[in-house]
C-alpha cells in the first residue's frame, strides 16, 4: 500500500495567488514525521517545512504553512503568494520511528507551475 | 558550510563498466543515505547506513553496493550497471540523535544514464 500519496501529478497558479499540493499519509505509528520538500529544476533537494505528528500547532516557515489534518491523515502543503521561483516539483515524505531503516518515505511529487 | 558532496554529477557509461559514485558529507552525521529518483515513482532508497561499518538494503538494493568505512563517506558502487540503473542518485545525512525530526540533507544528484 501506498505509504504517501500525492493525487496531483502536475499543478498551475497564477504569480501572487496561493496555491494548496495535497498529501495524504499511512501509518499505524502514534509517532511520526511529515516532510515537504522542493526540486527546482536544477535537481538538488530543498527542504520547506517539518510537521510532527504531536504538534498541536500546524507548521509555518515563512510563506509555507502545512495544513494537518491528523484524524484524515493529511498533510497539505500551502503556499501563499506564490512566485515565479516557486516554480518546482514538490514531494511530500514521512519518516516512521520503528520502521529500522528510519527512512524518509516519498510520494510520487507534484509539478507546480507557477503563471505569470 | 555544511553540506553533502557528490561526486560525479552527471556521468554516461556503458553496461558492464563498473562505476562509483562518492559521497562525502561534514556535518558528522551517523545516518547517510542513498536514493534513486525516478519519474513518477518519487524517491526511493537504495541503501542505509546507521554508522561507521553499519549498512542495510532499504527498498531498492538490487545492482547496488555500498561501504562506511568512514563515518563521512558513503560511496554507492554499480558492480555491472544496467540501462534500468539510468536515474538521478541522491546521497543524504542526518544526526541519529534527531529521532523522527531530524530533517534529511541531501547532496544536489547525479544523473546516471547507463548506455
Amino acid at each position: 500500500a501506498q505509504k504517501i500519496t500525492q493525487t496531483q501529478p502536475g499543478m498551475f497558479v497564477q504569480e501572487k495567488e496561493a496555491v494548496t499540493l495535497d498529501c495524504t499519509y499511512d501509518t499505524s505509528d502514534q509517532s511520526y514525521g511529515l516532510f515537504w520538500y522542493k526540486q527546482p529544476s536544477s535537481g538538488e533537494m530543498i527542504f520547506l517545512i517539518y510537521q510532527g505528528s504531536y504538534d498541536e500547532q500546524n507548521a509555518t516557515e515563512g510563506r509555507y504553512s502545512l495544513n494537518f489534518q491528523k484524524a484524515r491523515k493529511s498533510a497539505n502543503l500551502v503556499i501563499s503568494a506564490s512566485q515565479l521561483g516557486d516554480s518546482a516539483m514538490y514531494f511530500c515524505a514521512m519518516r516512521e520511528p520503528y520502521t529500522g531503516r528510519r527512512a524518509l518515505t516519498f510520494g510520487s511529487g507534484t509539478r507546480l507551475q507557477v503563471q505569470p | 558550510e555544511a553540506q553533502v558532496t557528490q561526486n560525479p554529477r552527471y556521468l554516461i557509461t556503458v553496461t558492464g563498466k563498473k562505476l562509483t559514485v562518492t559521497c562525502s558529507q561534514n556535518m558528522n552525521h551517523e545516518y547517510m543515505s542513498w536514493y534513486r529518483q525516478d519519474p513518477g515513482l518519487g524517491l526511493r532508497q537504495i541503501y542505509y547506513s546507521m554508522n561507521v561499518e553499519v549498512t542495510d538494503k532499504g527498498d531498492v538494493p538490487e545492482g547496488y553496493k555500498v561501504s562506511r568505512k568512514e563515518k563521512r563517506n558513503f560511496p554507492l558502487i554499480l558492480e555491472s550497471p544496467s540501462p534500468n540503473q539510468t536515474s538521478l542518485y541522491f546521497c543524504a545525512s542526518r544526526r541519529e540523535a534527531t529521532g523522527v525530526t531530524g530533517e534529511l540533507f541531501f547532496g544536489e544528484g547525479s544523473r546516471l544514464t547507463v548506455l
